[in-house]
């Protein structure tokens, strides 16, 4: 059971918009960032949206990222087969004292 | 630019100790936190913990007590130690550089797979 809670599935068609929730609590997502990684099929994760909203280098600008309380939001627009990973959503959970994750969502390009 | 390498054995009996090192080029150790990170076959991703050449370390309350992660900045190396290990310690081990208590974790490792198997 994660600390983190994700949709296991999501999907859409090429061109469309999916967005890929992640629910925390008060402990976690409420005081801290959110952080989100990509995992294509037999490859290390890679960061793809760092401190809730951030695009590293490199990330297109279709990916985007939102916190609301203790909620999280992953989007991707103008959706590609190129696009079909595992995403996990990150923080800090300072009751825990330490990083959780959520148990992450396999993203399918239909 | 940094680049991670994992290494060590792949495969560990029961009740042993699994043993990782993690050589980091492009940056000295000493610069930066951290971290191992570990994916069991076919499910998500969990923290193992973090260190910095300090001497500094953090790790998953549900590890901690079978966990030690070190450092050794002549070869620009860190490693994992995991005591007593069974086979729900089969799993991809990343490492990664770490920035502590955020969850960030940039660049990663291509990642080993280790089977606790007798």
């Amino acid at each position: 059971q994660s600390v983190l809670t994700q949709p296991p599935s999501a999907s859409g068609t090429p061109g469309q918009r999916v967005t890929i929730s992640c629910s925390g609590s008060s402990s976690n997502i409420g005081r801290n960032f959110v952080y989100w990684y990509q995992q294509l099929p037999g490859t290390a994760p890679k960061l793809l949206i760092y401190r809730n909203t951030q695009r590293p280098s490199g990330v297109p600008d279709r990916f985007s990222g939102s916190k609301s309380g203790t909620s999280a939001s992953l989007a991707i627009s103008g959706l590609r087969s190129e696009d079909e990973a595992d995403y996990y959503c990150v923080t800090w959970d300072d009751s825990l004292s330490g990083v959780v994750f959520g148990g992450g969502t396999k993203l399918t390009v239909l | 630019q940094v680049q991670l390498q994992e290494s060590g054995p792949g495969l560990v009996k029961p009740s042993e100790t699994l043993s990782l090192t993690c050589t980091v080029s492009g940056v000295s150790i000493s610069s930066y936190y951290w971290s191992w990170l570990r994916q069991p076959p076919g499910k998500g991703l969990e923290w193992i913990g973090y260190m910095h050449y300090s001497g500094s370390t953090k790790y998953n309350s549900s590890l901690k007590s079978r966990v030690t992660i070190s450092v050794d900045t002549s070869k620009n190396q860190f490693s994992l130690n995991l005591t007593s290990v069974t086979a729900a310690d089969t799993a991809v081990y990343y490492c990664a550089r770490d920035r502590p208590g955020e969850g960030y974790f940039d660049p990663w490792g291509q990642g080993t797979l280790v089977t606790v198997s007798s």
